[in-house]
């Protein structure tokens, strides 16, 4: 099992541009996350999604969309990137919202 | 709103030394609490999830011991090496006023080092 996978690794945009994060996971989990981790502010959630075809907002969802493709697939999606959307992005996912999370390795994104 | 603090913020420590990492909350209403570790530029794996009608958890090396009604939780790690450097976390699910378990707070985690 790869567990969490997330692409891309590293990513580089200028403001304005957008572009889409994208989370996958094989261990046949139903509930899946966004979250952004800022030096100083620990992680903050996005945008979460119980099981599929729901999508709930986390406590930073401006500036963010999100598709839960289906069981698998989770993306992320940055319509106009600005400077303070430079972060770390960690997708991650658990059989149900009460479990043991396991984590993506993270998408690193920085905005000009 | 949930507040989880990690105190101190960096800890380092001879290898072989047993060692205890804090972490606190300030509402005691939690589902369960879990315990990560990130390596640099990595992401976070989870060593410990221990619930909120449990009094501490064991893995290894590691302890995990929780106080729901004091909102504190110690990570106890025994004979520390320097493989077990790196930034632990805690996190707490919190219920939602609707009841429903699903979100996640993070503390901002207690960097470690283990000198050799």
């Amino acid at each position: 099992n790869a567990g969490v996978t997330q692409t891309p690794k590293f990513q580089v945009l200028k403001t304005g541009q957008s572009m889409t994060l994208q989370c996958a996971q094989d261990m046949n989990h139903n509930s899946m996350y966004w979250y952004r981790q800022d030096p100083g502010m620990g992680l903050r959630l996005i945008y979460y999604s119980a099981s599929e075809g729901t999508t709930d907002k986390g406590e930073v969802p401006n500036g963010y969309n999100v598709s839960r493709l289906n069981k698998r697939e989770f993306s992320l999606r940055l319509e106009s990137a600005a400077p303070s959307q430079t972060s770390v992005y960690f997708c991650a996912s658990t059989p149900s919202s009460y479990n043991e999370q396991f984590f993506g390795p993270g998408t690193r994104l920085t905005v000009l | 709103k949930q507040e989880v603090t990690q105190i101190p913020a960096a800890l380092s420590v001879p290898e072989g030394e047993n060692l205890v990492l804090n972490c606190s909350f300030t509402d005691s209403a939690i589902y369960n609490l879990q315990w990560f570790r990130q390596d640099p530029g990595k992401g976070l794996t989870s060593l410990l999830l221990i619930q909120s009608s449990q009094r501490e958890q064991t893995s290894g090396r590691l302890n995990a011991s929780l106080d729901k009604s004091s909102g504190r939780s110690t990570l106890y790690i025994a004979a520390s090496q320097p493989g077990d450097s790196a930034t632990y976390l805690c996190a707490v699910r919190s219920f939602f006023s609707s009841g429903s378990a699903r979100q996640l707070t993070f503390g901002s985690g207690t960097q470690l080092t283990v000198l050799p």
